[in-house]
């Protein structure tokens, strides 16, 4: 069974540009989750995503971040204008329902 | 008072020794456990789920305490190889936001 595909890997923007990262989760999981893991502390959920629908993004600063799920599948989340402190690892990862959760290897995002 | 909280640790050990992590949480409404382990740079994965039974596997005992609101995570004869962050996290039971802890932080020495 293919895992949770994450791209890119790597990305190191200035602060004020713009950055993408794309998530394409297990097959048949409907729930897609959006965390931002900054050193020596835990993923912190910034959106969940059941199917096509938002779940929850009380933690997403909408000023700046946006994501998106087509077709309840791949989903998309940018930064828009970047800061420093957006320099974090971006996991995605998916579930059926509310069950174990598989992450992506992850984005590590640099913001300089 | 953080909605889930972990001592971070670390917890340095020789192999062969017994250690446990405690996790704490604030939202009595809470419905699911689980224990994550991450290695260095590496994403999460699940570890055991947390039963209020208790559950075992192998090495490994999870308790849940309901009635003080904390989790514990027991590792029996340390291996090197457990070296890793222990993550804690909660599902409410209303509301779908998984809650993460901030994980503690183990080292098994030889």
């Amino acid at each position: 069974e293919a895992g949770v595909a994450q791209s890119p890997r790597y990305k190191i923007i200035e602060k004020r540009q713009s950055v993408a990262f794309w998530c394409n989760p297990i097959s048949g999981h409907a729930t897609l989750y959006w965390y931002q893991q900054i050193l020596g502390q835990g993923p912190k959920l910034l959106i969940q995503f059941q199917n096509n629908g938002v779940v929850d993004d009380s933690q997403l600063p909408k000023d700046r971040f946006s994501a998106e799920r087509l077709k309840g599948v791949d989903s998309t989340l940018k930064i828009q204008p970047a800061k420093l402190e957006d320099s974090a690892v971006y996991l995605c990862a998916s579930s059926l329902g509310r069950q174990e959760q598989y992450f992506g290897p992850g984005t590590r995002l640099t913001v300089t | 008072r953080k909605e889930v909280e972990q001592d971070p640790g670390p917890f340095n050990v020789p192999e062969g020794a017994t250690v446990a992590f405690n996790c704490t949480y604030s939202n009595s409404a809470s419905q699911s456990f689980f224990w994550y382990r991450q290695d260095c740079r590496k994403e999460p994965k699940l570890l055991m789920s947390v039963y209020s039974s208790g559950n075992e596997d192998g090495r490994f005992t999870a308790q849940l305490n309901r009635a003080s609101q904390y989790i514990s995570l027991l590792i029996r004869d340390s291996k090197l190889s457990d070296s890793a962050t222990y993550l804690c996290v909660v599902n409410p039971l209303r509301g779908f936001k998984t809650i993460f802890g901030a994980g503690t932080r183990l080292f098994v020495k030889a």
